[in-house]
């Protein structure tokens, strides 16, 4: 079964702060994403990457960035946080492929700026 | 720009009825739907996909419906059961060569079954 860790479930942050969003996954994937989950918006892709060291933008990259060393794990960092990066994160992986492969969700970390 | 929309916010549906979630997409060069499954404090998970080559996709209790002249899918949930009380999203994407899928996610169907 994919496992799909994010290191943790709840943080608290100050505005400016560098913040990191550590994601590992367990299942030998290719791809990687970052989600971020509001209401009313459903979740909106920021960062993405199908390799190591290789990243591509989402939807929303604005004031992120993104990480990939190891094949396994996926970090996203907000550079200086505000309080509208307030809001669930969501770490998912797939299998790389042309085929239909579907995404793999970790739990969640729910970030709240102060 | 929402390219994936889920309109109703909330459905309620009684135990052992049909549930229906609806989905409307604007983005034609989307090539294959799926679905998830959101329960409070998880990730979603993935309950069912369709290819743009079909019009339908049944999975036990879980069938989705395409239709592409109107850009819309649908999930029927049959028998609806108390379990099935979750968010849904549906998902879309394009088909890319090589590197990774990327999802377009609506909005979310809070679906309640009552007993």
């Amino acid at each position: 079964d994919v496992k799909v860790t994010q290191s943790s479930r709840y943080l608290v942050k100050r505005t400016g702060e560098k913040v990191f969003l550590e994601c590992v996954q367990d299942m030998d994937h290719e791809n990687m994403f970052w989600y971020r989950q509001d209401p009313g918006l459903g979740l909106r892709l920021i960062y993405f990457s199908y390799d190591v060291k290789m990243k591509e933008k989402g939807d929303i990259p604005e004031g992120y960035s993104v990480s990939r060393e190891k094949k396994e794990r996926f970090s996203l960092i907000l550079e200086s946080a505000s309080t509208n990066q307030t809001s669930m994160y969501l770490c998912a992986s797939s299998l790389w492929g042309q085929g239909k492969q579907p995404q793999h969700f970790g739990d969640g970390t729910r970030l709240s700026i102060l | 720009d929402q390219q994936v929309k889920q309109n109703s916010p909330s459905l309620s549906v009684q135990e052992g009825r049909i549930s229906i979630l609806n989905c409307d997409y604007t983005n034609s060069m989307f090539d294959y739907f799926l679905w998830y499954k959101k329960y409070p404090a998880e990730g979603p998970t993935f309950l069912i996909s369709i290819s743009s080559i079909k019009d339908k996709n049944e999975d036990g209790r879980f069938t989705v419906f395409l239709n592409k002249s109107a850009k819309h899918l649908s999930l029927h949930i049959v028998p609806s059961q108390p379990g099935d009380s979750a968010v849904y999203f549906c998902a879309a994407s394009v088909h890319r060569i090589q590197g990774a899928q990327k999802l377009v996610f609506g909005q979310g169907t809070r679906l309640t079954i009552n007993p």
